[in-house]
């Protein structure tokens, strides 16, 4: 069985710093990707940045990029000079290629304060 | 990009009603779609996975005869909440995998139907 975990459920930083999300999965696949989803209070799920196992170099797309560790089953994210608009909830998602598809982390809430 | 389209955004109705969600991929083929089910400030929760032209897999616990899922076209999911009730009043949000794309690309997520019943 595939876990994601989420330990921070609210977040807080101001605009244009930097914040760093964690998440921690578990899975007995050696297959597999990893994605940050945001959700706005539109409830509409955007599709942050993505990350396949088999490769060592972190996925960057703007102002977010992740910290993949492997042996560790890490996967943050970290959003630079954070907007007001990055203000939603964030969902780490697992996908594995057996089971195909998402399991996703409890989310971590994030408020941009000016 | 890819746009899936869910229909209707939002319905109230009396309990006992049953109720058809519409899940459609507007600019690909969806081969695979799936069903979550969201409550307020929680996760994702995976209902069941639609596959076109065969049954839907259901989750460990979701009851098929309650939520009834058609996929019988590579372009629309059908999720049918029969004989509705109040506690099956939630977020329901449909995603779809592009069949003309590696398994692992990112599923394209719907807008949500926010269903409420009194």
């Amino acid at each position: 069985a595939q876990t994601v975990t989420q330990s921070q459920p609210e977040m807080s930083v101001q605009e244009a710093e930097t914040v760093t999300l964690s998440c921690t999965y578990d899975t007995s696949e050696s297959d597999y990707y990893l994605f940050w989803y945001k959700q706005p209070p539109s409830r509409q799920m955007i599709l942050v940045i993505r990350q396949e196992a088999y490769k060592q170099q972190n996925a960057t797309e703007n102002r977010f990029s992740v910290n993949f560790q492997k042996a560790a089953k890490s996967f943050s994210l970290k959003i630079s000079d954070s907007q007001l608009g990055d203000a939603a909830m964030y969902f780490c998602a697992l996908h594995t290629g057996t089971a195909s598809k998402l399991t996703f982390g409890t989310g971590t809430r994030l408020q941009v304060t000016l | 990009g890819a746009v899936v389209s869910q229909h209707p955004s939002r319905v109230i109705c009396k309990s006992g009603t049953s109720v058809k969600i519409e899940c459609r991929s507007l600019d690909f083929q969806a081969t695979t779609m799936f069903w979550y089910r969201q409550f307020p400030k929680q996760s994702l929760m995976l209902m069941a996975t639609s596959n076109e032209g065969s049954k839907a897999t259901y989750e460990q616990g979701v009851e098929k005869d309650k939520f009834l899922i058609n996929h019988a076209s590579l372009t629309l999911s059908t999720l049918t909440v029969t004989s509705a009730h109040p506690e099956d009043s939630s977020f329901y949000i449909c995603s779809a995998r592009d069949a003309g794309v590696a398994v692992a690309q990112p599923q394209h997520f719907g807008d949500g139907t926010r269903l409420s019943i009194l």
